[in-house]
């Protein structure tokens, strides 16, 4: 166990529908990772938040936003959702967000648009 | 924007044999290159990681071997066990400011018993 909890596990959906995805990350940990993970695309690096703040985008969609909390926990957001979004997102956690700071990922989020 | 190149995609391996794995980067503006290992149903973990002071570094069967003139690495499973069949990613720095980690496509290991 990671220590970092997303929810829900599961989420299946229709097209062009919003959903949120939540992250907690590990105690003490003050930056948050998003990635997304799909069979031909392997993982994607979306967005990194440390401590409340964005630090690194990647290669998020317009659609997708997402934030940190006071409290340190994110929520990702998905919206006009596309048959293609379907996919496991992941959330990891770090100390200090450097590049060289071991990431903790959760057990992530099972997408499914229909 | 950085690419990392891994291969091969699949990888079979018979109990006690040596399992490699190869990464190709373009650039980095900092050097730190690890690895994760994926089991079906759970999140990417770190298994091992590289910095720059060394050209190899070994943790009990696990070892990573680094190329910095060619931009390459790689890792190599020793006495490779059914335990060990997972997904394995190598991750480089980029080279933007950001310096985010870019990983490889992933190969997935089965080692047979």
């Amino acid at each position: 166990d990671s220590g970092v909890t997303q929810t829900p596990k599961h989420l299946i959906t229709a097209t062009g529908q919003r959903v949120t995805l939540r992250c907690s990350p590990r105690s003490g940990d003050l930056s948050v990772y998003w990635y997304q993970q799909s069979l031909d695309q392997g993982l994607q690096f979306l967005i990194q938040y440390y401590n409340g703040e964005e630090r690194a985008k990647g290669n998020i969609l317009e659609r997708f936003s997402a934030q940190q909390f006071p409290d340190l926990h994110s929520e990702l957001n998905l919206s006009s959702l596309e048959l293609g979004d379907s996919a496991l997102y992941f959330c990891a956690s770090s100390y200090s967000g450097g590049v060289n700071n071991e990431q903790f990922f959760g057990p992530g989020t099972r997408l499914t648009v229909l | 924007q950085q690419q990392v190149k891994q291969s091969p995609q699949s990888l079979i391996v018979q109990k006690g044999g040596i399992s490699i794995i190869n990464c190709a980067y373009e650039n980095t503006a900092f050097d730190y290159f690890p690895w994760y290992q994926q089991f079906p149903g759970k999140g990417p973990a770190l298994l091992i990681a590289i910095r720059p002071d060394v050209s190899e570094k070994k943790e009990g069967r696990f070892t990573i071997s680094f190329n910095k003139s060619a931009k390459q690495f790689s890792l190599h499973i020793m006495d490779s066990q059914p335990g060990d069949s997972a997904t394995y990613f190598c991750a480089a720095p980029s080279s933007g400011s950001a310096r985010q980690l870019t990983f490889g496509s992933g190969t997935q290991l089965t080692v047979l018993p």
